[in-house]
């Protein structure tokens, strides 16, 4: 069974330090990990896509990471800001299947001032 | 352009009642999907469409169904709502041209059904 695992549940850090959210998955067949940002009461937004021969992506203060042999990936806020508070979800596609998409149970953070 | 839209934004049912949630986007993206969220859990699919005039079965489409009569929209009803589909329910759209596009998510419909 296709699977996402993250970790953890959630976590509380101050504004400006950083932090590291971590994905696991048993996906197949791969073809591209998405993390996504939710903000309450909002719907998912991409934040980057990555593809098996990917191993690390940036968009601004938010840099995942892969390694499709362990079939692990991270996703480093750096410089937290207090609008970094939200629900971080990973998402693995299987691009064969429709592009059915395989969704953890998401990290919520808070950032403390 | 107004992304994915979706109508209404929160509903209240009694056991037993129907209803029908609808999804549009002006992207003219080709896939459309319906998920469900529940606390502690991840997205969830219900039923999805690759094209104007198809349908598929998600992960979990038991008591939903769905339609799209036009490529824009795609309807999600619930023929007899049980308390068990009380969740928020999200839309979301792509473009099938390469398989990184970005997904689009509705700001999701918040069911509840008593």
């Amino acid at each position: 069974k296709n699977q996402v695992e993250q970790s953890p549940q959630s976590l509380i850090i101050l504004e400006g330090k950083n932090c590291t959210l971590q994905c696991n998955y048993t996906v197949s067949p791969f073809s591209n990990l998405r993390w996504y940002k939710q903000d309450t009461g909002r719907g998912p937004v991409s934040l980057t896509i990555m593809t098996f021969s990917e191993n690390t992506k940036s968009n601004g203060r938010y840099t995942a990471t892969l390694d499709a042999d362990t079939k692990q990936s991270s996703l480093h806020i750096t410089a937290s800001q207090l609008s970094d508070s939200a629900s971080y979800i990973c998402v693995v596609s299987a691009w064969a299947a429709g592009n059915k998409l395989t969704f953890g149970g998401g990290t919520r953070v808070l950032v403390k001032p | 352009n107004a992304g994915v839209t979706q109508t209404p934004k929160f509903r209240v049912l009694k056991t037993g009642q129907s209803m029908t949630l609808l999804c549009a986007q002006d992207m003219n993206h080709e896939y459309m999907y319906w998920y469900r969220q529940d606390p502690g859990m991840g997205l969830r699919l219900i039923h999805y469409s690759v094209g104007e005039g198809t349908t598929a079965k998600g992960e979990v489409p038991d008591g939903y169904n769905v339609s799209r009569l036009k490529k824009q929209n795609f309807l999600l009803g619930l023929e007899s709502a049980a308390p068990s589909q009380t969740s928020v329910y999200f839309c979301a759209s792509i473009t099938r041209t390469t398989s990184t596009d970005t997904q689009y998510f509705g700001p999701g419909t918040r069911l509840t059904v008593l």
